[in-house]
């Protein structure tokens, strides 16, 4: 038990879906973040919310859309995607909001897009 | 704009040998320093971090970490590597005085270990 907890763990979508992929801590954390794991690529930072705030939104398509409704659960609402949006998709969590104490991690929630 | 750079893709060592892996990061002040580590199929664990003081740091799992500010580098190192270590490490970057701890990773290194 990680702490973060991310459902679901495997997600195979058409391009016309639409599905919502959750993440959940009660580690009291006041951060939560959307990461994108690629082969062969570093973790690319899609979404960073602070607070229940989003303060950062890294140049993401709007075909992916985050909601975090409170300080414990986090949503990547995805739609129309496209097959090079296959990837694991990663939720973190910090508690005091700079990272000093690192992320806690969930493990992921693996995309397939057909 | 931070950076940070695994030059090795892939290592291969021993078990009971020695291991060291590298991360180079680039930024303009001192940052904070995390190396974590990747299971197949799993999330991400923390092993360490440094914040300032001590330039060596003790990690879970027998893990350290070296920083050298002047070589803008913190490897991380562990005496005897066991088959367990194998996975894929990560080094990261965090930018301080940031009110949301925006971490920037490196590429990562996949460790294999050889019986």
């Amino acid at each position: 038990e990680t702490g973060v907890t991310q459902t679901p763990r495997h997600l195979v979508m058409g391009m016309t879906n639409k599905k919502s992929l959750k993440c959940e801590q009660h580690l009291g954390h006041n951060a939560m973040y959307w990461y994108k794991q690629s082969a062969k690529k570093p973790l690319e930072l899609m979404f960073v919310y602070s607070l229940e705030e989003r303060v950062e939104n890294n140049s993401v398509p709007s075909r992916f859309s985050p909601e975090c409704p409170n300080s414990s659960h986090l949503f990547l609402h995805l739609h129309t995607l496209q097959p090079e949006d296959s990837a694991l998709y990663l939720c973190a969590s910090s508690q005091d909001g700079q990272g000093r104490g690192g992320y806690t991690f969930g493990s992921g929630t693996r995309l397939t897009v057909v | 704009a931070q950076s940070v750079t695994q030059p090795d893709i892939h290592i291969t060592v021993s078990e009971g040998a020695s291991l060291e892996l590298r991360c180079n990061y680039s930024y303009g002040a001192t940052p904070y320093l995390f190396w974590y580590v990747q299971s197949p199929g799993q999330g991400l664990q923390l092993l360490l971090k440094y914040f300032s003081g001590d330039t060596l740091v003790q990690g879970i799992k027998g893990f350290e970490a070296e920083f050298k500010r002047s070589q803008s580098s913190c490897n991380l190192g562990k005496p005897s590597v066991h088959w367990s270590d194998a996975a894929e490490y990560f080094c990261a970057v965090g930018a301080r005085g940031t009110s949301y701890g925006k971490l920037t990773f490196g590429q990562g290194t996949i460790l294999t270990v050889h019986p």
